[in-house]
């Protein structure tokens, strides 16, 4: 199966580390991804990762990678206010098809 | 700014109605995609364009019609449509239907009353 699934809400307080969970089903993923949509606007890719890889680290944005278990988190350090959007998991598995999860609400709370 | 634009940003129409959604891309992409996105559910990947060639169209029914009449447009013609299909309408655009990145256009939200 394609199934990604994710929770639907986070709230977090500014300053504070961001974690958001995904899992996914299908074991042939090539690459998984992180978009985020803020209010009004398309996804924005964040960053993404090869399935062969257990860690990404980009400035404030940590992406690990269980390929066992297939979990996908992505954590935000230090999150601010403009961090407060819809952040979707996707994976990968041909050449074009992406499958994305429902999204994760994040709201930081000041 | 992704440089993919979708109009109109907001479409209210009857059941009865035939209306068109627009997506343009300035990236010199070949490949397109429609998604539609409802409230907490996944995104629905509706249609792939490449190279102005339709190469998925995943079980879409027949009242959506996409049209790319070049690599730079794509629409999505509309007709007889049901309340469920209110949504927001995601246009992405990629190098080619191979790539890894996808740019997203701000989406067209549509409520069919």
């Amino acid at each position: 199966g394609e199934d990604v699934e994710q929770s639907l809400f986070l709230s977090v307080r500014e300053g504070d580390s961001s974690v958001i969970n995904c899992t996914y089903t299908d074991s042939s993923s090539t690459y998984l991804y992180w978009y985020k949509q803020e209010p009004g606007a398309g996804l924005q890719l964040l960053t993404y990762i090869f399935s062969n890889m257990d860690m990404k680290q980009d400035q404030r944005l940590t992406v690990l990678l269980n390929k066992k278990d297939k979990h996908l988190s992505l954590r935000i350090a230090d999150t601010q206010t403009g961090d407060s959007a819809i952040y979707f998991c996707a994976e990968r598995t041909n050449d074009y098809k992406l499958s994305f999860g429902a999204g994760t609400t994040v709201t930081v709370r000041a | 700014e992704t440089g993919v634009t979708q109009t109109p940003r907001h479409l209210v129409m009857g059941m009865t109605n035939k209306k068109s959604l627009k997506c343009e891309q300035h990236l010199g992409h070949n490949a397109m995609y429609w998604y539609k996105q409802s409230a907490k559910k996944p995104l629905e990947l509706m249609f792939v364009y490449s190279l102005e060639e339709r190469v998925e169209n995943n079980s879409v029914p027949s009242r959506f019609s996409p049209e790319c009449p070049n690599s730079s447009h794509l629409f999505l013609h509309l007709h007889t449509l049901q309340p469920e299909d209110s949504a927001l309408y995601l246009c992405a655009s990629s190098q080619d239907d191979g790539s890894l990145e996808q740019f997203f256009g701000p989406g067209t939200r549509l409520t069919v009353l």
